[in-house]
């Protein structure tokens, strides 16, 4: 089954600098790569998601993730962040021929002034 | 189109008592899942449903049923409830079940005494 590491649980970073968030994963098959972001008493709504073609993609709020097969990833980054962005992340993967999705246990990111 | 709504919002039970946690989607969407929130381990899913009539168990569906008699709804049901399951629950659809994006609804909080 495939699995999903996010490797930092909580990234305090200030207001305007770049920011992060590592995902790895893993799957014996070919995958589809996701990034939902939750804030506060929410559910989870996308954020961008790879199925296949490009290895950068780009998604809503300025969110950008590159898919790289060879070391198993799927960083999330933006290169200036708001206070508006702090909230939790979640990397998620679905394999090729499952019905499933699992997630990772998630980031908090925080925004500081 | 309200999306994917869940009742109640909160819920407070003791131990042994079983209740539904209802969820509704209204896009014809032939994909639903049901998830638990822990701090710490992110989305595990429960169980899924891949059209009426269909439902499969997902990673943690030990104490929990569901049942998919429509395309709208798919309730989640605790048969008799224990002070583990004490959780946030979400509930999500996609139109099919390959890659789309899932939609999630706003969650209910559950808290078993």
């Amino acid at each position: 089954a495939q699995s999903v590491t996010q490797l930092d649980s909580q990234v305090p970073v200030f207001e305007e600098a770049p920011v992060e968030l590592r995902c790895n994963y893993s799957s014996s098959v070919s995958v589809y790569l996701f990034w939902y972001v939750q804030y506060p008493n929410q559910g989870l709504q996308l954020l961008l998601k790879y199925l296949s073609g490009s290895t950068l993609v780009k998604g809503i709020n300025g969110f950008e993730a590159e898919f790289n097969k060879s070391q198993t990833s799927f960083h999330l980054r933006k290169p200036s962040v708001h206070i508006s962005d702090t909230a939790e992340y979640f990397c998620a993967v679905k394999s090729l021929g499952n019905n499933d999705m699992r997630f990772g246990a998630g980031t908090r990111l925080t925004v500081k002034p | 189109n309200a999306g994917v709504t869940q009742t109640p919002k909160f819920q407070v039970l003791k131990t042994g008592q079983s209740m539904t946690l209802q969820c509704a989607q209204d896009m014809n969407h032939e994909y639903m899942s049901w998830y638990r929130q822990d701090p710490g381990m992110g989305l595990r899913l429960i169980h899924y449903s891949v059209g009426a009539g269909i439902t499969d168990q997902g990673e943690v569906p030990n104490g929990y049923n569901v049942s998919r008699s429509t395309t709208e709804d798919f309730p989640l049901r605790l048969l008799s409830a224990a002070p583990s399951q004490t959780s946030v629950y979400f509930c999500a659809s996609s139109y099919r079940v390959s890659q789309e994006t899932q939609y999630f609804g706003p969650g209910t909080r559950l808290l078993v005494l």
